[in-house]
């Protein structure tokens, strides 16, 4: 079955270090990745997605994720995390003829130290 | 600017009751869907629309039901609430049904049943 799994549930870091959430997926063919970020009570915003082409794509915020064909990986990065960076981070993915539904990770919560 | 809005924040129902969540864009958008959030669960499809009155189960529809009589609303219906129904509920819209296009989501409604 298609499945996406954010393998850490919470991650901390300090401010101003580099960051980089987890994210596989299990497809039977190339999907359509995505990622979101949910602030506190808010809904979610989308920060980069992967259709094709160029594997390492650049997001909003500063944030990139490079897709991984042999690994099944589509991990989102940041150089240096902000304190406003803390937020729930999903992992998505769709399939060109599935009436644009997703399948989403569990989620990755992350904390910001000053 | 693109508006996915939510007729309620916060709502507290008692077992059995019938509960209508709203969802509205303004978008023009051909695709919505509603979603139920649970921690370590993520999001989780539970009906979605690709256009008025059509309507296609997502992956947790039991208990569930929706209406879509006009393009830009798109309600969900818990026939008879339940206890294992408490969660956050988001409504999302996407342009089309074609895989690469964005989800736009509202801020989510709170649930408790008790």
């Amino acid at each position: 079955a298609q499945s996406v799994t954010q393998p850490d549930i919470h991650i901390t870091v300090s401010e101003g270090a580099s960051l980089e959430l987890r994210c596989n997926y299990s497809y039977g063919a190339t999907p359509y990745l995505f990622w979101y970020v949910q602030s506190p009570g808010q809904g979610l915003q989308l920060l980069l997605k992967y259709f094709s082409g160029d594997t390492l794509v650049q997001g909003i915020k500063g944030f990139e994720a490079e897709f991984k064909r042999s690994q099944s990986s589509f991990n989102l990065r940041k150089p240096s995390v902000h304190w406003s960076d803390a937020a729930e981070y999903f992992c998505a993915a769709g399939e060109e003829e599935g009436y644009n539904k997703l399948i989403f990770g569990a989620g990755t919560r992350l904390a910001v130290h000053p | 600017d693109v508006k996915v809005t939510q007729s309620s924040r916060y709502l507290v129902k008692r077992t059995g009751e019938k509960v209508f969540l709203e969802c509205v864009q303004d978008m023009d958008h051909e695709n919505m869907f509603w979603y139920r959030q649970d921690p370590g669960l993520g999001l989780r499809l539970i009906y979605f629309s690709y256009d008025v009155k059509m309507k296609e189960k997502g992956d947790i529809p039991e208990g569930y039901s929706v209406s879509r009589e006009k393009k830009e609303r798109f309600s969900l219906i818990l026939e008879s609430a339940s206890t294992n129904q408490t969660s956050m509920y988001l409504c999302a819209s996407s342009f089309t049904t074609s895989g690469d296009n964005e989800q736009y989501f509202g801020p989510g409604t709170r649930l408790t049943v008790t």
